[in-house]
Parts: C-alpha cells; sequence; structure tokens
C-alpha cells in the first residue's frame, strides 16, 4: 500500500523568508503524480503544485517549488518569499496514474510570523 | 478556476436522524465525486468514490448502509449520513473531477455535529 509521510507537524517561518516542508512516500509504482496541496483556516483545499513522477524537472508556481527526488522518494515543498496569506496546513498527496484515488499525509502546519 | 460548492456548510442533528450532504459542481461537468472524512487536526480519508450514473464505490472500513452516496447527475452528488451518532461528528469534504484521473476540486467542506 502506497503510503504519505510528513514529519513535521508544525513549522514557522518569518515574512520574506524561505521554507521548506518534507514528504516522503513509498510505493512500487512507476507511473504516479505527487501534488502539495493547502488547507488555510477556511478549510478550502487548494492546490499549490504537482509533480509527475515521469518529469524530471522541478514543478514551480510562483514562490512555490518542489525538490523531487525520484529514487529517494523525497517531495519536498519550499516557499520563497513568505507571506502571510501562506499560513495554512499543507498537506502532501500521492495518486498512481492508474487510479484516482489520493493518499494525503498528515499535515504540516504552518505560521508565518512578522 | 473550477467551482465546487457544499450544502450545508454546517449541521447540528440529534442522534438517530439522517443527515443530507450535497456537493455541486458549479461550472463544469463531474464524472467523478469524492467524499472525504476530516477529523479534527487529522489528514483527510476518502470515504468513497462515485462515478455518475453508478454505484459508488467505498474505502475499506466505511460502511456503505450508513454513508449512502448517490451521483445521479455530473454536477450533483450527495451524501446522506443514516441513523448519525455522536462519533459520526466530523467535517466532510467533497471534491470533484471532469474524470477520475484529472484534477479534483474540492468543496469548502461541511461541519457535522450530532448531539
Amino acid at each position: 500500500a502506497q503510503t504519505v509521510t510528513q514529519s513535521q507537524p508544525e513549522m514557522s517561518v518569518q515574512e520574506a523568508e524561505t521554507v521548506t516542508l518534507s514528504c516522503t512516500y513509498d510505493t512500487s509504482e512507476s507511473d504516479y503524480y505527487l501534488f502539495w496541496y493547502k488547507q488555510p483556516p477556511s478549510r478550502q483545499m487548494i492546490l499549490v503544485i504537482r509533480q509527475e513522477a515521469y518529469k524530471q524537472q522541478n514543478a514551480t508556481e510562483n514562490r512555490f517549488s518542489v525538490n523531487f527526488q525520484k529514487a529517494a522518494k523525497s517531495f519536498s515543498l519550499k516557499i520563497s518569499d513568505s507571506q502571510l496569506g501562506d499560513a495554512a496546513m499543507y498537506f502532501c498527496a500521492y495518486r498512481t496514474g492508474t487510479a484516482s484515488k489520493l493518499t494525503f499525509g498528515t499535515g504540516t502546519r504552518l505560521q508565518v510570523t512578522l | 478556476g473550477a467551482v465546487v460548492s457544499q450544502h450545508p456548510s454546517r449541521v447540528i442533528c440529534k442522534s438517530g436522524t439522517s443527515v443530507k450532504i450535497e456537493c455541486r459542481s458549479l461550472d463544469f461537468q463531474a464524472t467523478t465525486m469524492f467524499w472525504y472524512r476530516q477529523f479534527p487536526k487529522q489528514s483527510l480519508m476518502l470515504m468513497a468514490t462515485s462515478n455518475e450514473g453508478s454505484k459508488a464505490t467505498y474505502e475499506q472500513g466505511v460502511e456503505k448502509d450508513k454513508f449512502l452516496i448517490n451521483h445521479a447527475s455530473l454536477t450533483l452528488s450527495t451524501l446522506t449520513v443514516t441513523s448519525a451518532h455522536p462519533e459520526d461528528s466530523s467535517f466532510y469534504i467533497c471534491s470533484a473531477s471532469v474524470d477520475p484521473y484529472n484534477e479534483q476540486f474540492f468543496g469548502p467542506g461541511t461541519r457535522l455535529t450530532v448531539l
């Protein structure tokens, strides 16, 4: 069974600084997708970034980028120039290429301080 | 981006009653909808996957007779919690997708409290 592990229950970053959230996963599949979702206090899940396993290039979306290490089964999220609005729960998620089910990690709560 | 709504946003009911939660895709046709449950300070756990016009597929450990899912149209899925009990109190989130392998768009969730 696929598992997703987020080892950092809470992280804190100062405004304008950079923070990295960790995620590891376990799978025997070769075709899969990885995601980072943000859940702010409103509880609305928002897709931050996605990575296809077959792509070697790390995905980037504005201030958000990932470090995808396929051999190590690691998928970390880097947030640059952190803003107060980045404060939220961040969930790492996994999906195989042949199934629709998303498996979520336990989440990391990110605090952004002034 | 695609919008998914849920109704109601909050519901309080008495133990033993049934509660229906609606999930609607507002600006796209959703072949597939998903229902998740999230306990306080925990992650999302998939309860079931529904495809329009067919029976839902439930995850292991989820009672299909207790959590009735209907996906009768391409824009509406409903989750009915039958004979609700306090342990069913949770945050229920739906998501919708144009097909099973495309991006899931999430609704804002429904807070269910069973007294």
